[in-house]
């Protein structure tokens, strides 16, 4: 069973900076291009950073471009998101998303909720 | 970056009633990359279509994708509805960066 599980979410103060994680299984996770997605909640989800299965070709948003870095730990299972000079625009559920061989997104984590607020 | 808009905005039927949800993008859709997903509240996206119009596996068959020659114009349709139904569905295009979805459709039961 494909599982992806997101942690490190929580409230920041705006400025601030925060590392998401999700650990993947039930999967070969290095074969699998990943993506970050978020979402406002009642609003749609914002597609954020993907990243190639040997970590390469990673690709950004242009509004998280220079802030955010995607980083993957293949021995791990795990993809990370690092977030810098967070603003409240940056307030959402935050999912880790695994792409299928169509390239489509297949699975989606449960999300972490990050909270950018003073 | 391609707007997809998403129409309607709500839609209120009945269960066993036939729901058909649009999805308009502001270009080309190249190689059919539009997808449809299903969110009921407090969860995560789920896939129900790829490829405009492929159910992967354990989608039940009532729901079904179609797209026109254009590439420009997307519908979902849910043939019978089911009470688990009624939620919020978002149509995604993955064939260029930045990916974008949907604002989204709610489908209430009237």
């Amino acid at each position: 069973e494909v599982k992806l599980v997101e942690s490190g979410g929580g409230l920041v103060q705006p400025g601030g900076s925060l590392r998401l994680s999700c650990a993947a299984s039930g999967f070969t996770f290095s074969r699998y291009w990943m993506h970050w997605v978020r979402q406002v909640p009642g609003k749609g989800p914002v597609w954020v950073s993907r990243i190639q299965g040997d970590g390469g070709n990673i690709i950004y948003a242009d509004s998280v471009k220079g802030r955010f870095t995607v980083s993957r730990d293949n021995a791990k299972n795990t993809l990370y998101l690092q977030m810098n000079s967070l603003r409240a625009e940056d307030t959402a559920v935050y999912y880790c998303a695994r792409v299928g061989v169509g390239f489509e997104i297949d699975y989606w984590g449960q999300g972490t909720l990050v909270t950018v607020s003073s | 970056e391609i707007v997809l808009t998403q129409s309607p905005g709500t839609l209120s039927l009945s269960p066993g009633e036939r729901a058909t949800l649009s999805c308009r993008a502001s270009q080309s859709v190249r190689s059919s990359y539009l997808a449809w997903y299903q969110q009921r509240p407090g969860q995560a996206p789920r896939l129900l279509i790829y490829s405009t119009s492929t159910r992967p596996t354990g989608i039940p068959d009532r729901f079904s994708g179609s797209g026109s020659e254009t590439g420009t114009d997307f519908t979902l349709t849910i043939s019978r509805l089911e009470p688990e139904d009624f939620a919020v569905y978002y149509c995604h295009q993955y064939t260029s960066s930045p990916y974008t979805f949907g604002q989204g459709t709610k489908l209430d039961i009237k």
